[in-house]
């Protein structure tokens, strides 16, 4: 199983400050077909998971700009421009390359 | 609309059996993947396992494997989960989500708790 491991694990961030989480992978996340399945979500409190960002750095329809992704094999960063209140919750890498499917451990981001 | 409607919240004793349900609508049910994801209390998210409602090809996450059941009937858009002999450690949230290699589309959770 790969394991994927986020850090940090807690993000306290002023309003309109930037943000990074990063999310390593314990083998690579290339698919044989040529596309890395590394995405990012969000849950906000009391609500389901939503996608932002899908094969490493594609922006989900109605997703901020300020939100982009990056990084390839083994190694990703979600990176938040300017953090507004509405980004206030958990964040999960998850890799869709190899079965099982595998989340990180997810990043709460607050404001500080 | 494209949507996931989940079953609602259960309460059940341990060594009871469930079913819990996820219908899809608004878009052609048996060209995509339907997952199960499993969210412990205060917890992060694991995959329990993924089905292909066009042939109820079904996958499982090796920690689930032979602990639970997904299965799909197509003439009604619905997944299912289910267990034979609940517990406590059952406990949790479960969505269903659509997708193969990724989700983009989350049920909105079916909250199981298992306590005698």
């Amino acid at each position: 199983e790969v394991v994927m491991t986020q850090s940090p694990l807690s993000l306290p961030v002023t309003l309109g400050q930037p943000a990074s989480i990063s999310c390593r992978s314990s083998q690579s996340l290339v698919h044989s077909d040529g596309n890395t399945y590394l995405h990012w979500f969000i849950q906000r409190p009391g609500q389901s998971p939503r996608r932002l960002i899908y094969k490493v750095s594609h922006w989900d329809s109605g997703v901020p700009d300020r939100f982009s992704g990056s990084g390839s094999g083994t190694d990703f960063t979600l990176k938040i421009s300017r953090v507004e209140a509405e980004d206030v919750g958990v964040y999960y890498c998850m890799q869709g390359t190899h079965w099982p499917y595998t989340f990180g451990q997810g990043t709460k981001l607050e404001i500080k | 609309e494209v949507q996931l409607v989940q079953s609602g919240a259960e309460v059940k004793k341990p060594g009871e059996s469930l079913k819990i349900s996820c219908k899809g609508s608004g878009y052609n049910f048996p060209v995509y993947w339907i997952g199960w994801v499993r969210q412990m209390p205060g917890k992060g998210l694991e995959w329990v396992g993924i089905i292909y409602p066009g042939d109820s090809d079904t996958r499982y996450s090796p920690a689930f494997q032979g602990q639970v059941t997904i299965s799909v009937d197509t003439s009604i858009n619905t997944a299912y989960l289910q267990w034979s002999s609940l517990k406590a450690s059952d406990t949790a949230v479960y969505y269903c989500a659509r997708g193969w290699t990724t989700v983009d589309l989350w049920g909105q959770g079916t909250l199981v708790s298992v306590s005698s």
